[in-house]
């Protein structure tokens, strides 16, 4: 079975400074997605950035950048500059396919408070 | 513009009601779920489906019901046999469900039962 770990409840950083959050995963998937989602206070689910699980190169969208390292599992989401609108829940999340279809398996998530 | 719509944003149950949410996209895609969130949780899957007049039970499907008559609509009903409905829902799509595509989320429905 798959598994996402977000060991970080809560964060707090200092607006312009940069902020990673963690993520872990676990599968015994060969090919398999990894996502990351922002859900503000208004409850919609964002979505951020993917890293497949047979790219070399980690992935980047503007100021957010995927801290992909296969051998440890993990899938950090790197957050440059940060801003006060990007206080929100984050979520990571994993994709496989199970019985012929695609699903996604997500995190509980870590709550990040800019502070200005 | 393309999107996924959900309605209605805020939805009241009384007990031993059945409910419909809607959802709605226009993105062509083939693929649409249907997650609940729970204060402080992560998404779980109810229903899928990755084609018209087929559609898959997710984790926590019991309670719950859904159609796909129409590519654009994948419609949730809670019933009267779901014990705790009060969450969060959310609807997704996928261009096909087949691979490992990124789902595009709708706003959400919040629903309390009374």
């Amino acid at each position: 079975a798959q598994k996402i770990t977000q060991t970080q409840p809560g964060m707090f950083v200092q607006e312009k400074e940069a902020v990673t959050l963690d993520c872990t995963y676990d599968t015994s998937d060969q090919s398999y997605g990894l996502f990351w989602y922002k859900q503000p206070s208004s409850g919609e689910m964002i979505f951020l950035i993917y890293q497949g699980s047979y790219d070399e190169q980690n992935a980047t969208e503007g100021r957010y950048s995927l801290n992909f390292q296969k051998a440890r599992k993990s899938a950090n989401l790197v957050i440059s500059a940060s801003q006060l609108g990007d206080s929100a829940m984050y979520f990571c999340a994993m994709s496989g396919i199970i019985q012929g279809a695609q699903k996604l398996v997500f995190g509980q998530g870590t709550r990040l408070t800019i502070n200005p | 513009d393309g999107g996924i719509t959900q309605s209605p944003k805020y939805l009241f149950r009384k007990e031993g009601q059945n409910v419909t949410l809607s959802c709605e996209q226009n993105l062509n895609h083939d693929a649409m779920y249907w997650y609940r969130q729970d204060p402080g949780q992560g998404l779980r899957l109810i229903y899928y489906s990755q084609i018209v007049n087929d559609f898959q039970k997710g984790d926590i499907a019991e309670g719950y019901s859904v159609s796909r008559e129409k590519k654009e609509s994948f419609p949730l009903t809670v019933t009267s046999a779901q014990k705790n409905p009060t969450a969060f829902y959310l609807c997704a799509s996928s261009i096909s469900g087949l691979g490992v595509d990124t789902q595009y989320f709708g706003p959400g429905t919040r629903l309390t039962v009374l």
